[in-house]
C-alpha cells in the first residue's frame, strides 16, 4: 500500500520551456502533497507543501510564480517549472501522506528535469 | 532553520554491522525518520521513531533519544544491495520534514 507515483521520469528541454511533473497517490487519499528539490549530492530541500483545494505554502526562497502547484483532487498534484532555465535543471520529488500528521511520507519515482 | 548532521560516508564488508549516526537540533518534535536512497531514485521509507528506545525491523534497526537529540540506524548482516545513501529525516513542531545530507554506505565484498 501507500503508492505514489510520478511522471513523467525524466524531462530534458530547451530554456524557456515550462514543464509540468505530475503526482499521484494510487491506492489512498492525500489531502497533503510535498514536493522537494535535490541537487546532486545534496539532501532534499523541501519546496513547498500542496494543499487539496487551497494555495500551496511554499518555503522562503522559493519563487510561487515559477513553481506553480495545482493540487485539484485528493489523489493528484501537480508542479509547473515555468519558463525554465539551466539552473532549474534538479531532481524533483513528491511525497504523499496515508492519513494524519503522524503518518510518514511515500516517495514518488522523482523527475529528473534537465533544461539545455 | 533546522540542523541535523550525519556522517558522510561510510564502509563496510558484506556480512557486518553498520551504525549511522544522526544528531539533530529542531524547533519542536514529531518523529524521526530513516530513508534509503539509492542513486537517482527516490527515498523509501526504513523506519520511525518518535518516543525513545529502539525500533527493530528485520536486518535495520533505529534508536532514538530525544533527550540527546540522537538516532542511529543500524545495518546487520550488510548486502551489497544495501549500497545506498541513508536519510535521517526530522519532522518539527510544524510537521515539516528536514533532511539530513545522507549518509552513503558501501558495501564491500
Amino acid at each position: 500500500g501507500a503508492v505514489v507515483s510520478q511522471h513523467p521520469s525524466w524531462v530534458i528541454c530547451k530554456s524557456g520551456t515550462s514543464v509540468k511533473i505530475e503526482c499521484r497517490s494510487l491506492d489512498f487519499q492525500a489531502t497533503t502533497m510535498f514536493w522537494y528539490r535535490q541537487f546532486p549530492k545534496q539532501s532534499l530541500m523541501l519546496m513547498a507543501t500542496s494543499n487539496e483545494g487551497s494555495k500551496a505554502t511554499y518555503e522562503q526562497g522559493v519563487e510561487k510564480d515559477k513553481f506553480l502547484i495545482n493540487h485539484a483532487s485528493l489523489t493528484l498534484s501537480t508542479l509547473t517549472v515555468t519558463s525554465a532555465h539551466p539552473e532549474d535543471s534538479s531532481f524533483y520529488i513528491c511525497s504523499a501522506r496515508d492519513g494524519g500528521d503522524s503518518q510518514p511520507q511515500h516517495f514518488g519515482d522523482g523527475t529528473r528535469l534537465s533544461i539545455l | 532553520g533546522q540542523n541535523i548532521d550525519q556522517p558522510t560516508e561510510m564502509t563496510a564488508t558484506e556480512g557486518a554491522i553498520v551504525q549511522i549516526n544522526c544528531t539533530y537540533q529542531t524547533s519542536g518534535f514529531n518523529g524521526l525518520f530513516w530513508y534509503q536512497q539509492h542513486a537517482g531514485e527516490a527515498p523509501t521509507f526504513l523506519s520511525y521513531n518518535v518516543l525513545d528506545g529502539l525500533e527493530e525491523k528485520g536486518r535495520f534497526s533505529s534508536f532514538l533519544s530525544r533527550s540527546k537529540g540522537y538516532s542511529y540506524l543500524l545495518l546487520k548482516e550488510l548486502q551489497m544491495k544495501d549500497s545506498a545513501s541513508y536519510l535521517c529525516a526530522v519532522r518539527d513542531g510544524d510537521y515539516k520534514l528536514s533532511f539530513g545530507a545522507g549518509t552513503t554506505v558501501t558495501v564491500r565484498a
